[in-house]
């Protein structure tokens, strides 16, 4: 079966600016999960959704980040704008059931805030 | 404060070693536990799924187990080769009410030849 695909790979702006990132998971799967993985540290949910509803969102900072998964199947999470301390990686995640199945990463998206 | 800790955060070993990752949580109301490798610059691959309600899982050299009551959970890796380098992430799966998964900081593994 095909992965998660992520799109951009690499990204690098200037403070102040936004950015977009998009995920598509993999064929069937109804849970879609953002992760931020900041260097030597394990990834940290920003925002989980079943089908195109908000599961949980309690870590996602809502003044400058946001996302959405229309027609339940893709997904973009935007930045606007954005801080030095956003530099991460952003990483996609799926799963075909909440909690009791395995999740299936993305290869993430550098993002360097300058 | 809900947290997973893994220890050692790095580690070194000689090919054909038999070695043993760590990881503890802090609460007991966990659900299951995930284990991962991590590549440089790649996502997370699963590697093991343990449920609450099992001890132990297997998939070739790779063995995890679960004890809900010490809050520990260790990835015995057997005759480790140099493929095997990479970092090792566990995931907790805890349900208070609702559900929230936990990530460890990761055991960076390196396999000398």
């Amino acid at each position: 079966e095909a992965g998660v695909a992520q799109s951009p790979r690499y990204k690098i702006i200037e403070k102040r600016q936004s950015v977009a990132f998009w995920c598509n998971p993999i064929s069937g799967h109804a849970t879609l999960y953002w992760y931020q993985q900041i260097l030597g540290q394990g990834p940290k949910l920003l925002i989980q959704f079943q089908n195109n509803g908000v599961v949980d969102d309690s870590q996602l900072p809502k003044d400058r980040f946001s996302a959405e998964r229309l027609k339940g199947v893709d997904s973009t999470l935007k930045i606007q704008p954005a801080k030095l301390e956003d530099s991460a990686v952003y990483l996609c995640a799926s799963s075909s059931l909440q909690y009791n199945s395995p999740l299936h990463f993305g290869n993430g998206t550098r993002l360097t805030v300058t | 404060k809900q947290e997973v800790t893994q220890i050692p955060a790095a580690l070194s070993v000689p090919e054909g070693e038999n070695l043993v990752l760590n990881c503890s949580f802090t609460d007991s109301a966990i659900y299951n536990l995930q284990w991962f490798r991590q590549d440089p610059g790649k996502g997370l691959t699963s590697l093991l799924l343990i449920q609450s309600s099992q001890r132990e899982q297997t998939s070739g050299r790779l063995n995890a187990s679960l004890d809900k009551s010490s809050g520990r959970s260790t990835l015995y890796i057997a005759a480790s080769q140099p493929g095997d380098s990479a970092t090792y992430l566990c995931a907790a799966n805890l349900y208070t009410g609702g559900f929230k998964t936990i990530f460890g900081a990761g055991t960076r593994l390196f396999v000398k030849a």
